[in-house]
């Protein structure tokens, strides 16, 4: 089984500064996925970044950055410069890499507030 | 290329009744998933169609049934609606050898039972 925690609710950063939303997860399978998903008052779910286990580099995005440290199996995204924008839910999901037909496990989310 | 549509946006049902959500994606994938989003706890998944002609029954399944209609459309169907059901659902697919396995999803339906 496949479990992603993220342990922070709420979150709240002041316009144009940087804050990271932390995601730790557990699985048994040596290759995987990690994505940050964003999800905005409209209820869409925007993917924001993406990273493969067996890849050391983290991603990058624009502002939007990770920390991925497979031994402790920790997956935090970082947002530079926050933008008003930025407030929404923050998920982090996991999949295990195969053809297809597989499921994302997601966490509960962060919420993410933008003080102007 | 609308990608993952989903109708209808919004409903409202009692309890007892009955109603299909409807699922269509025009990216050309092979599997289509289910989840539901209640308030506290992410996203479930609730079945999920690998390819054309199959499904599989995922996390929380109880009370739901699909049909894989075609290679275009999921739909999703709730036969007796229970207030425990209210949520918001959500469709997404995703195509053989797609970059991460990634899974794009529609703009979801906000259902609720009373």
């Amino acid at each position: 089984a496949q479990t992603v925690t993220q342990s922070q609710p709420e979150m709240s950063v002041q316009e144009a500064e940087t804050v990271t939303l932390s995601c730790t997860y557990d699985t048994s399978e040596s290759d995987y996925y990690l994505f940050w998903y964003k999800q905005p008052p409209s209820r869409q779910m925007i993917l924001v970044i993406r990273q493969e286990a067996y890849k050391q580099q983290n991603a990058t995005e624009n502002r939007f950055s990770v920390n991925f440290q497979k031994a402790a199996k920790s997956f935090s995204l970082k947002i530079s410069d926050s933008q008003l924008g930025d407030a929404a839910m923050y998920f982090c999901a996991l999949i295990r890499k195969k053809s297809s037909g597989d499921k994302l496990t997601f966490g509960t989310g962060t919420r993410l507030a933008v003080r102007p | 290329n609308a990608g993952v549509t989903q109708t209808p946006k919004f409903q409202v049902l009692k309890t007892g009744q009955s109603m299909t959500l409807q699922c269509a994606q025009d990216m050309n994938h092979n599997s289509m998933y289910w989840y539901r989003q209640d308030p506290g706890m992410g996203l479930r998944l609730i079945y999920y169609s690998a390819s054309e002609g199959t499904t599989d029954k995922g996390e929380v399944p109880n009370g739901y049934n699909v049909s894989r209609l075609n290679k275009r459309e999921f739909s999703l169907r709730l036969e007796s609606a229970a207030p425990s059901q209210t949520s918001v659902y959500f469709c997404a697919s995703s195509g053989w050898g797609s970059s991460y396995n990634e899974q794009f999803f529609g703009p979801g339906t906000r259902l609720t039972v009373l």
